[in-house]
This record gives structure tokens, C-alpha cells and sequence, in this order.
């Protein structure tokens, strides 16, 4: 089945600085790769996803580049605000006909005022 | 509130009970998802549904769970003979089913096995 590391598990930054979260992956047919936030006590929400065929998407101060050659994928935080803190889930799904998604252990995102 | 919603919120059980847990999605979706998570760790996939099919079920999960959606709508998951392992947040998604998509994850059932 897949696999999903990330890192760093906690990223500390300065408000105003760029934040960055990478993820690999195992299953080379994965080709759906979403990223989700969860505020503490509440929901994961998510915030932007890629596609296997695109190999950047942006939206705002948040995008996302994957390289399926090296099988990892990678989230940025421009201008970090407060309301940024949270932990942060990378997830692959895709491949072997299994539809459920794998998600990473978590980053959680520190923005230090 | 038009999201997904679960109860209970809580469940507080002593080893050996039978807990069972409900998931209403969002009306339009079909497919239904079950996830567990524990603290620091990523949300892990037991099952899911399209309409009242269940499709796939993760390795991980053992016979003492058990989910239906019969008439595809809601979605209950049971637990048989609970063991202190199975202390948990049992999340619950939903999705439209054209390929893949945003899940809608509901607040979740907090399971504490005493």
C-alpha cells in the first residue's frame, strides 16, 4: 500500500516568512495529492490538491509543487500570518484501485509573532 | 448546519462494550468515508462507501469493526468488544464521487476505552 513521510513535524517561523512542508511518497501510480489543515479541536479542512499532470498550483500565499520523478511533493507558506498555525496533513491516493486516501503524520506550523 | 455531522461527539466505554457511532453527510454526496486518528498522527483510513456499497476496507481493520450505509444515506460504524487500543477519534467524510476530490470531514467521535 502507500506510504506518505513528512517533515519537518514542527516548523517554527517568524510571522511574515515563508513556511515549507515536503512529503514523499511510495506508490508510483498515485496520482492525487491533497493537502489538509487542522486547527487545533477542529475538522482538517482542505486547502489546495494536485493532480499527477500539473507539476506547480498556486492559490494565494499557498502552493504546491510535486515531482513525480522523485515521488515528493511539497507545500509553501508565503507570508505567514497567525491564523496559519495549525497542523498541516500532506495525503496520496491513487493507484492499485484503492481510493482511500494516506495521509502523513502532520506537521505542526508554529508562526512566532 | 448543511456539512457532515457525527454523534456522539464523545463516547466514554468500559473495555469489552460495543460502541456504535453515526455519520450523516452532506446530502448530495455518495461516497462516505470512515478515518481514525489519534493524537499526533494523520487521519488513517478504515472504509468507505459509494451509495450503499461498501468498496474497500483498510488491512488494518479487524472484524470487530463493522460499517453499513443501507440506504445510502447515513453511516454507522461499530466497534464490538472495544479494547483500550481502539481509543480514538473516528472522523467521518464525504465526497462527490467523480474521481478524486475534497473529502468533507465531519467533527469527529472521541472514543475513550477504559
Amino acid at each position: 500500500g502507500e506510504n506518505v513521510e513528512q517533515h519537518p513535524s514542527t516548523l517554527s517561523v517568524q510571522e511574515g516568512d515563508s513556511a515549507v512542508i515536503k512529503c514523499t511518497y511510495s506508490d508510483s501510480a498515485s496520482n492525487y495529492f491533497p493537502w489538509y489543515k487542522q486547527e487545533l479541536g477542529k475538522r482538517p479542512q482542505l486547502i489546495i490538491d494536485i493532480r499527477s499532470n500539473v507539476g506547480e498550483k498556486k492559490d494565494q500565499r499557498i502552493a504546491v509543487t510535486l515531482n513525480k520523478t522523485a515521488k515528493h511533493f511539497s507545500l509553501h507558506i508565503t507570508e505567514t500570518q497567525p491564523e496559519d498555525s495549525a497542523v498541516y496533513f500532506c495525503a496520496a491516493s491513487g493507484g492499485g484501485g484503492a481510493d482511500g486516501l494516506t495521509f502523513g503524520k502532520g506537521t505542526h506550523l508554529i508562526i512566532q509573532p | 448546519d448543511t456539512g457532515v455531522s457525527q454523534n456522539p461527539r464523545h463516547k466514554i466505554t468500559k473495555r469489552g462494550q460495543n460502541v456504535t457511532f453515526r455519520c450523516d453527510p452532506i446530502s448530495e454526496h455518495n461516497r462516505l468515508y470512515w478515518y481514525r486518528q489519534t493524537l499526533g498522527q494523520g487521519p488513517e483510513f478504515l472504509t468507505y462507501f459509494q451509495n450503499e456499497a461498501q468498496l474497500e476496507k483498510s488491512r488494518l481493520l479487524s472484524d470487530r469493526f463493522s460499517a453499513e450505509r443501507p440506504k445510502g444515506s447515513f453511516s454507522t460504524l461499530e466497534i464490538q468488544r472495544t479494547e483500550q487500543g481502539d481509543s480514538a477519534m473516528y472522523l467521518c467524510a464525504s465526497s462527490l464521487a467523480q474521481g478524486y476530490g475534497e473529502l468533507f470531514f465531519g467533527e469527529g467521535s472521541r472514543l475513550t476505552v477504559l
